[in-house]
């Protein structure tokens, strides 16, 4: 069955540190994969996009890794900040259809 | 560039009664939307994908019968909860992309429903 996983549900990280988060897939071939900040109570917003023939894309304090023989995706924020704290999304292109989202991983980023 | 809004931002009704949400995209011109419904600690669900001018394709499980949606314009969709029950109680999202097959998808801000 297709499942997409993000590795834990919450993570607490110190200020400053590099925040990395997982999102692993299961019986889907995306040609891209997106990843999402969504702040309570609010709509996703799109961060980064990255695509099946690309090893690694950055924005500003962000990077992303997209590895297909792994179906892994690592999300990485350096330097984060209390600000970064928010939950993060993956979300699979699906066909060319649609989007596919992961469960979301809640960080949050200790003073 | 890219701003979708919603309206209302939230709601309270009655069981029973039906509920209209608006989908606007504000600066670009939007062939596909998306509706998604998303449960309190849970991910965005798709509830169903509509594209100007035709009917929607509703994921598997969706009522559409129950959950009407409408794209009669290229910047405007609406999703209609029918018959609301306590259940439909939610936070319902819509994003709106350029194109068929448009790799970026620009969120609303969401509507709260809450169905009494």
């Amino acid at each position: 069955s297709q499942k997409i996983e993000q590795n834990s549900e919450a993570l607490n990280i110190q200020e400053g540190k590099t925040a990395t988060l997982t999102c692993n897939y299961t019986n889907y071939s995306p040609a891209y994969l997106q990843w999402y900040r969504q702040d309570p109570g609010r709509g996703p917003v799109f961060l980064l996009l990255i695509r099946e023939n690309e090893k690694e894309k950055r924005k500003e304090r962000l990077k992303v890794t997209f590895d297909t023989t792994l179906k892994q995706s690592l999300f990485h924020i350096t330097a984060s900040q209390p600000a970064d704290s928010a939950t993060y999304l993956c979300a699979l292109e699906n066909y060319g259809q649609n989007f596919v989202f992961g469960p979301g991983t809640r960080l949050s980023v200790l003073p | 560039g890219a701003v979708v809004s919603q309206h209302p931002s939230r709601v309270i009704c009655k069981s029973g009664t039906s509920v209209k949400i608006e989908c606007r995209s504000l600066d670009f011109q939007a062939t596909t939307m998306f509706w998604y419904r998303q449960f309190p600690k849970q991910s965005l669900m798709l509830m169903a994908t509509s594209n100007e001018g035709s009917k929607a394709t509703y994921e598997q499980g969706v009522e559409k019968d129950k959950f009407l949606i409408n794209h009669a314009s290229l910047t405007l969709s609406t999703l209609t909860v029918t018959s609301a029950h306590p259940e439909d109680s939610s936070f319902y999202i819509c994003s709106a992309s350029r194109g068929q097959g448009a790799e970026t998808q620009y969120f609303g801000p969401g509507t709260r429903l809450l169905v009494l």
